[in-house]
């Protein structure tokens, strides 16, 4: 079945820098990615996703990028705000299920 | 909760003892869900249902029982047989536009 890896765990970052988290995926198959924000006690929210007859999308200070060939995909937040400090999960499916496997979640904090 | 509501919040199971998870939908979606989230860790998957009177085991299915006789509801059954069941428990459904998370029901066993 699929397997979603997600690095790094824990991410510190300066208010203003960007910060990317990053997830590697197993099943060729799979075909919709997406990114979800959770805060401390609250359910996840999407962000942003990104279907695979795609390279990129972008939403604001929020991008998404998609390497199809190597099987990875990856979160951009350009100038991060303290409220951005949550945990954030990327998953995979395929459209047939859209069954979604989940990483294991990145805690990022954004210090004023 | 955004067309997904689940109950209750807070749910305190004694040893031995079923309880049962609510979750109920009015987006019209097909597919529903139900995850674990442990302290710290991401979400595993528990059962599935892409359509009414059919579901299917996720990856940790063991301890837990699940019905989905309406397309609205599809609850959650945590059994004796679950020996660890503490967790933040989330119901979810889909459709080809993402998942709707519900806002989680918060299981202790005391």
């Amino acid at each position: 079945g699929e397997n979603v890896e997600q690095h790094p765990s824990t991410l510190s970052v300066q208010e203003g820098d960007s910060a990317v988290i990053k997830c590697t995926y197993s099943d060729s198959a799979s075909n919709y990615f997406p990114w979800y924000k959770q805060e401390l006690g609250k359910r996840p929210q999407l962000i942003i996703d990104i279907r695979s007859n795609v390279g990129e999308k972008k939403d604001q200070r929020i991008a998404v990028t998609l390497n199809k060939t190597a099987k990875h995909f990856s979160l951009h937040i350009t100038e991060t705000q303290p409220e951005d400090s949550a945990v954030y999960f990327c998953a995979a499916a395929m459209d047939s299920s859209y069954k979604l496997i989940f990483g294991s979640g990145t805690r990022l904090l954004v210090r004023p | 909760d955004g067309g997904i509501t689940q109950s209750p919040k807070y749910l305190f199971r004694k040893e031995g003892q079923n309880v049962t998870l609510s979750c109920e939908q009015n987006l019209n979606h097909d597919a529903m869900y139900w995850y674990r989230q442990d302290p710290g860790q991401g979400l595993r998957l528990i059962y599935y249902s892409q359509i009414v009177n059919d579901f299917q085991k996720g990856d940790i299915a063991e301890g837990y029982s699940v019905s989905r006789e309406k397309k609205e509801s599809f609850p959650l059954t945590v059994t004796s047989a679950q020996k660890n069941p503490t967790a933040f428990y989330l119901c979810a459904s889909g459709s080809n536009y993402g998942y709707t998370f519900g806002s989680g029901t918060r299981l202790t066993v005391v």
